[in-house]
């Protein structure tokens, strides 16, 4: 079974331009997670999708960050404009979207962000 | 609010050594508590988990047992191998919400 996949594994922009990255999740999962993390420290979500629609983004910077899944499959997420402080890695992950606690999460390799 | 503790890193051990990785938690009512490894270059990976008190999650020799009177989950393993070098993740997910909150991750070394 293919795992989550991302691209790309590597970006090196400057500050004040603009980056999206893309996510396509293991096929038939429903629920999609955008993770980031700083170099340091554990990895902190950004939002949360269920299908097509937002569950949780209570901590995305919204004047800079937007995300979307359209279809309810993959997704991207994009910066504009970029800050020195959004160096990180993004991570995605997938899961099959049961209300149990029990339901894992599977992540992707992740993108480095490197903002000059 | 949701909070997961590790303790400071990073951990360096002789092969075959004793591990213990310690990690306490913050949660409203009653969380399930997971152990993600990220290998060098790779994605995090579920390691093992456990959704209710006194439960113990175990695989590849590591064993974590959920104690919800101390509100600890500590990571533990008899004899770690140089493979067993990563950064291990401590993680909660509590509530309606199906999110991860994770501690900041150990990085552990093991010399030949």
């Amino acid at each position: 079974e293919a795992g989550v996949a991302q691209s790309p594994r590597y970006k090196i922009i400057e500050k004040r331009q603009s980056v999206a990255f893309w996510c396509n999740p293991i096929s038939g999962h429903a629920t999609l997670y955008w993770y980031q993390q700083i170099l340091g420290q554990g990895p902190k979500l950004l939002i949360q999708f269920q299908n097509n629609g937002v569950v949780d983004d209570s901590q995305l910077p919204k004047d800079r960050f937007s995300a979307e899944r359209l279809k309810g499959v993959d997704s991207t997420l994009k910066i504009q404009p970029a800050k020195l402080e959004d160096s990180a890695v993004y991570l995605c992950a997938s899961s099959l979207g049961s209300t149990l606690h029990t339901d894992t999460q599977y992540f992707g390799p992740g993108t480095r962000l490197t903002v000059l | 609010g949701n909070s997961v503790t590790q303790m400071e890193g990073p951990v360096t051990l002789s092969e075959e050594a004793f591990l213990t990785i310690n990690c306490t938690y913050t949660a409203t009512g009653y969380p399930s508590l997971f152990w993600y490894v990220q290998y060098p270059g790779e994605g995090l990976q579920l390691l093992l988990k456990a959704t209710k008190a006194d439960d113990k999650g175990s695989n590849k020799g590591f064993e974590a047992t959920y104690r919800k009177e101390t509100t600890s989950f500590h990571l533990e393993k008899g004899s770690v191998q140089v493979s067993d070098s990563a950064v291990y993740f401590c993680a909660l997910r509590a509530g309606a919400n199906s999110k991860l909150t994770f501690g900041k991750g150990i990085t552990l070394s093991v010399r030949p």
